[in-house]
């Protein structure tokens, strides 16, 4: 069965400065990655996924995440953090399910910002 | 993307009764995925909706306790029945589409 590990429950990053959310994933096949952000009292918002080809994957909000196949790895990065991006962040797996796609979440990451 | 409209957005329930969640979809889906995130925890997925037929429960989870409806291609609801205070939880609705999923809001359930 997939699984999902963000090994990081909270994290502190200055307002400016950069950030990485770790995810590492567990699956057999190739998989489908997704990040998502969730504000306080907010749905899920997605910020990228990954399905194939370039291993660099751009998302909105000036998110990136990477794609490593050795490590079992797709962690999320922004150059400069705002007061705004603080929220919780999951990361996601999606694995095919007699002809449809579930998807299985990490436990999550929560982003605090200090000014 | 889908647009996904979820109600209510709270509620407070006394236990031993039942809460009904609806999510409307702004085009026509062929899944509807419903969740549960328990306080501090991450989301599990309860159940696969797929219209026409029976819902499809992952482990855990069964009918008796989260009765689901699907009558047409937009609408989906989860019942919480006979609930009690570990039922408290955010529930969500999903769909895929767009090369992902979009989800609704949110019910924040609390159970007394």
């Amino acid at each position: 069965a997939q699984s999902v590990t963000q090994p990081d429950i909270h994290i502190t990053v200055s307002e400016g400065a950069s950030l990485e959310l770790r995810c590492n994933y567990s699956y057999g096949a190739t998989p489908y990655l997704f990040w998502y952000v969730q504000s306080p009292g907010q749905g899920l918002q997605l910020l990228l996924k990954y399905f194939s080809g370039d291993t660099l994957v751009q998302g909105i909000k000036g998110f990136e995440a990477e794609f490593k196949r050795s490590q079992s790895s797709f962690n999320l990065r922004k150059p400069s953090v705002h007061w705004s991006d603080a929220a919780e962040y999951f990361c996601a797996v999606g694995s095919m399910n007699s002809g449809y796609s579930t998807l299985t979440f990490g436990k999550g990451t929560m982003l605090l910002v200090s000014p | 993307s889908a647009v996904i409209s979820q109600k209510p957005s709270r509620d407070i329930c006394q236990r031993g009764t039942s809460l009904t969640i609806q999510c409307q979809v702004d085009s026509q889906v062929t899944m509807m995925f419903w969740y549960r995130q328990q306080p501090g925890q991450s989301l599990t997925l309860i159940a696969t909706a797929n219209q026409g037929s029976e819902a499809t429960y992952e482990s855990g989870f069964v009918i008796d306790k989260f009765p689901i409806s699907r009558p047409n291609l937009t609408f989906s609801t989860l019942t919480v029945s006979n609930m009690s205070p570990e039922d408290s939880s955010i529930y969500l609705c999903s769909v895929a589409g767009g090369g992902g999923y979009t989800f609704g809001s949110g019910t924040r359930l609390t159970v007394v």
